[in-house]
């Protein structure tokens, strides 16, 4: 069974520093994706990688993919308030686009 | 702009009962995931479609189906409601191609 784990869960930092949200799975997947909610609302697409040593960038998020070790980091530069959210990952199950979802790290920016 | 749009967005049931959710997705987007997220946690996977049938299920029990319709839009039907059922249920969609999901805006369903 396919598990998804993702640390930490809850994460409050000041604005301008950095950090790193882990993401750990437990099978073999090809495809992982990073997701942002908002309180109450819907989820927005940040990332998708499909490959190992996949790294993509946005803004002052950068997702990187590692299949060997089974881990996706979604690392945070000089943060501001608006990146103020919870951050999913996901991992698609059997190559079939059914994702298997980490718990969320509530991440707060505090000005 | 998500393309893709449920309904309701908040509805309240009582134990026992049925409900039907549905969303409408975007032209083309041929196949569409239902998923159940409680409060504070992670989406679960519940189905997916594709072309009308359905080619994917977690881990929920049969008062738990589908249906997806030619003109991409899909239904999520609950029967014999439980408390435990109450959550954000969201609609997903991809196009072929398209690796990504596009998520609507959710239903809050609460069973009392």
């Amino acid at each position: 069974e396919l598990k998804v784990e993702q640390n930490p869960l809850f994460l409050s930092m000041q604005e301008g520093k950095n950090y790193t949200i882990y993401c750990n799975y437990s099978t073999t997947s090809d495809r992982l994706y990073w997701y942002r909610q908002d309180p109450g609302k819907s989820l927005e697409s940040l990332f998708v990688l499909l490959s190992n040593g996949a790294v993509k960038q946005e803004g002052r998020l950068m997702a990187s993919l590692d299949t060997k070790a089974r881990l996706s980091t979604l690392h945070i530069t000089a943060a501001v308030h608006d990146l103020s959210a919870t951050y999913f990952c996901a991992v698609d199950m059997n190559s079939n686009y059914q994702l298997i979802w980490g718990a969320g790290t509530k991440l707060i920016i505090k000005p | 702009e998500t393309g893709v749009t449920q309904s309701p967005t908040h509805l309240i049931k009582t134990r026992g009962q049925q409900v039907t959710l549905r969303c409408s997705s975007q032209s083309g987007h041929n196949t569409v995931s239902w998923y159940q997220q409680a409060l504070g946690q992670g989406p679960q996977f519940i189905f997916q479609y594709y072309r009308e049938e359905e080619n994917g299920r977690g881990n929920f029990p049969p008062r738990f189906s589908g249906l997806q319709f030619p003109n991409y839009s899909s239904e999520l039907n609950v029967n014999a409601l439980e408390l435990d059922d109450s959550a954000l249920y969201l609609c997903a969609s991809r196009d072929l191609g398209n690796y990504g999901y596009t998520f609507g805006s959710g239903t809050r369903l609460t069973v009392v």
